[in-house]
């Protein structure tokens, strides 16, 4: 049975540094790795999709990785905001739908 | 394009009453999925849908029940409410393997 795990559960950091956050995962026989958004009350916004041959993806001040082999990724965002302050969720596709870590709740402070 | 939509957004039921929550989505998807919400529990897959007249059970599939007879709808029914059933519900669609998932807006359920 897949499961996720993410770490850290809270982190709060100052505006402007860099942060990782980070996602583990026992099967590796996954098709692909996403990161969401849920910012609080509201829904889930994709940021992320790293399909399972690829190693990172970026989208603006984010970058995923991906080390299949070791069941790891990290999400890295650079010079953060207080806009960033929401819960990032990882998930993993592989022969189920979506598993989903429980998340990192992130306070960027001004 | 409207991507997945469900309804109702807000719900309060009373314990023993039944109802559906309704899925959509107009991308073509073959895949749908329904998952729970919970404190500290994160998203738990409930049932899912791998294609119109198929379905399979979840992690927490206990008093809930589906069917896809369309490509395009998956509603997902309480056939008794329970307080335990309280949650936020959401509804996923994506295309098999390599592909984005993409999540309605949620579904806020209250049982009283």
């Amino acid at each position: 049975k897949q499961e996720v795990t993410q770490i850290p559960a809270a982190l709060s950091v100052p505006e402007g540094e860099n942060l990782v956050l980070n996602c583990s995962f026992t099967d590796s026989a996954i098709y692909n790795l996403q990161w969401f958004r849920q910012d609080p009350g509201k829904g889930l916004t994709s940021l992320l999709l790293i399909q399972s041959s690829q190693r990172e993806q970026t989208s603006g001040r984010l970058n995923a990785s991906l080390d299949k082999s070791s069941g790891r990724s990290t999400l890295y965002i650079a010079a953060s905001q207080p806009g960033d302050s929401a819960t990032y969720l990882c998930a993993v596709n592989g022969n189920t739908p979506l598993v989903f870590g429980k998340g990192t709740r992130l306070s960027v402070i001004a | 394009n409207a991507g997945v939509t469900q309804t109702p957004k807000f719900q309060v039921l009373k314990t023993g009453q039944s109802m559906t929550l309704q899925c959509a989505q107009d991308m073509n998807h073959e895949y749908m999925s329904w998952y729970r919400q919970d404190p500290g529990m994160g998203l738990r897959l409930i049932h899912y849908s791998v294609g119109a007249g198929i379905t399979d059970q979840g992690e927490v599939p206990n008093g809930y029940n589906v069917s896809r007879s369309t490509t395009e709808d998956f509603p997902l029914r309480l056939l008794s409410a329970a307080p335990s059933q309280t949650s936020v519900y959401f509804c996923a669609s994506s295309n098999p393997t390599n592909t984005e998932a993409f999540f309605g807006q949620g579904t806020r359920l209250t049982v009283v």
